[in-house]
């Protein structure tokens, strides 16, 4: 079975620097989609960031980036020029990219904070 | 962009009675939704996955007599949890995927249930 580790509970960045928020995962699948998800107080579950396992190349968006090792089975969070929204829990999550049910696994997520 | 919407928002009632949570895919058609079940500052725990048309799918632990999910249309799944208890008071979260194991998961907004 897949697992996802964020072995941070918390962090805390200052507002407009950069943080990294870690995640490790196991798996013994060659193709699968991993993910980030943020969940603010509002707690919606917001997509943040997609890497499909074949893409050599990291994926970004706007100020979020991945920094995705395969081999190392690494896959942490990059936010850039962090702000206030930024607050909220991120979690991990990956998907066998085998089948139309295949669920996703989450981590056990990690709270941001952002000091103004 | 894909919308899932979730009803009721939040829901208190009286310990014995049945409630009933709807998740609707707005624009597309989801061939598979799932429910998790969401503790405070915890991560999701998948209860069940459904496909249309057929039984769902639950995750060990999960007593399917007390949540029933029907999935009766490729726009519409159902969570009815029967003769709550307050130990059944949680966030409860559904999810829709369109057809293709490739396709991302897009989220409804939640349910907070309340049991008194």
């Amino acid at each position: 079975a897949q697992t996802v580790t964020q072995s941070q509970p918390e962090m805390s960045v200052q507002e407009a620097e950069t943080v990294t928020l870690s995640c490790t995962y196991d798996t013994s699948e060659s193709d699968y989609y991993l993910f980030w998800y943020k969940q603010p107080p509002s707690r919606q579950m917001i997509l943040v960031i997609r890497q499909e396992a074949y893409k050599q190349q990291n994926a970004t968006e706007n100020r979020f980036s991945v920094n995705f090792q395969k081999a190392a089975k690494s896959f942490s969070l990059k936010i850039s020029d962090s702000q206030l929204g930024d607050a909220a829990m991120y979690f991990c999550a990956y998907r066998s990219a085998d089948g139309a049910n295949s669920k996703l696994t989450f981590g056990k997520g990690i709270t941001l904070s952002v000091r103004p | 962009g894909a919308v899932v919407s979730q009803h009721p928002s939040w829901v208190i009632c009286k310990s014995g009675t049945s409630v009933k949570i709807e998740c609707r895919s707005l624009d597309f058609q989801a061939t598979t939704m799932f429910w998790y079940r969401q503790f405070p500052k915890q991560s999701l725990m998948l209860m069940a996955t459904s496909n249309e048309g057929s039984k769902a799918t639950y995750e060990q632990g999960v007593e399917k007599d007390k949540f029933l999910i029907n999935h009766a249309s490729l726009t519409l799944s159902t969570l009815t949890v029967t003769s709550a208890h307050p130990e059944d008071s949680s966030f409860y979260i559904c999810s829709a995927r369109k057809v293709g194991s490739n396709q991302p998961q897009h989220f409804g907004d939640g349910t907070r249930l309340s049991i008194l």
